[in-house]
């Protein structure tokens, strides 16, 4: 019964690494989604998939990348991390994108 | 494009208060409407739904909310406070535009003092 799971929970980076934030749902849900948390801001969405091999870009998808190669999962890559991409991402999962959200624990993300 | 407002950054109450958070929305048809919680460090979770069904929809923890079509509201209400209650709280639309993504409002932090 684990629901939305993100790895890994906190990560520290140097601006221009690379890095991939991995979620994984065991609901078999179609819709899946990465936001981004930021003070004030609330939760603003980076890039979202509405099944299987497709993804969509949401409000702030400059500098990330997703894929979405199995149901189960979605991933997130930031291919030359920057001080503005500090913040507190959020996946979450829909079973058909009408009702509520999943949401997992959440990745904190510093870059130095 | 739709969008939701939320009225105050932060709402403080005493323990046994009325807690009223407010939501507004804009949207040319009727909307879903959801209300989230998020406690400190960790995800979301859902508090309550409106999706055209009843207009007053209650939710967990003793929480509430009122559609209120001609006001374009949406606000979340407890009759009285806990110490437990103390979080963020998130209103969210879903667009009507199918295949699309929850927009979040910026959010109220609940303080609640004994």
């Amino acid at each position: 019964n684990a629901g939305v799971t993100q790895t890994p929970k906190f990560r520290v980076l140097k601006t221009g690494q690379s890095m991939t934030l991995l979620c994984a749902q065991d609901m078999n849900h179609e819709y899946m989604y990465w936001y981004r948390q930021d003070p004030g801001m609330g939760l603003r969405l980076i890039h979202y998939s509405v099944g299987e091999g497709t993804t969509a870009k949401g409000e702030v998808p400059d500098g990330y990348n997703v894929s979405r190669l199995k149901k189960q999962n979605f991933l997130l890559g930031l291919e030359s991390a920057a001080p503005s991409q500090t913040s507190v991402y959020f996946c979450a999962s829909s079973l058909d994108g009408n009702y509520g959200y999943t949401f997992g624990s959440g990745t904190r993300l510093t870059v130095v | 494009a739709q969008s939701v407002t939320q009225l105050g950054s932060h709402v403080s109450v005493s323990e046994g208060a009325l807690v009223l958070l407010r939501c507004n929305y804009s949207s040319s048809v009727p909307p879903y409407l959801f209300w989230y919680v998020q406690y400190p460090n960790q995800g979301l979770q859902l508090l309550l739904k409106y999706t055209s069904a009843a207009t007053l929809v209650k939710g967990i923890n003793g929480f509430e909310a009122e559609f209120k079509k001609s006001e374009t509201s949406f606000h979340l209400t407890k009759p009285s406070a806990h110490m437990s209650d103390a979080a963020e709280y998130f209103c969210a639309v879903r667009p009507y535009q199918a295949g699309t993504a929850l927009i979040f409002g910026k959010g109220t932090t609940l303080s609640v003092s004994s």
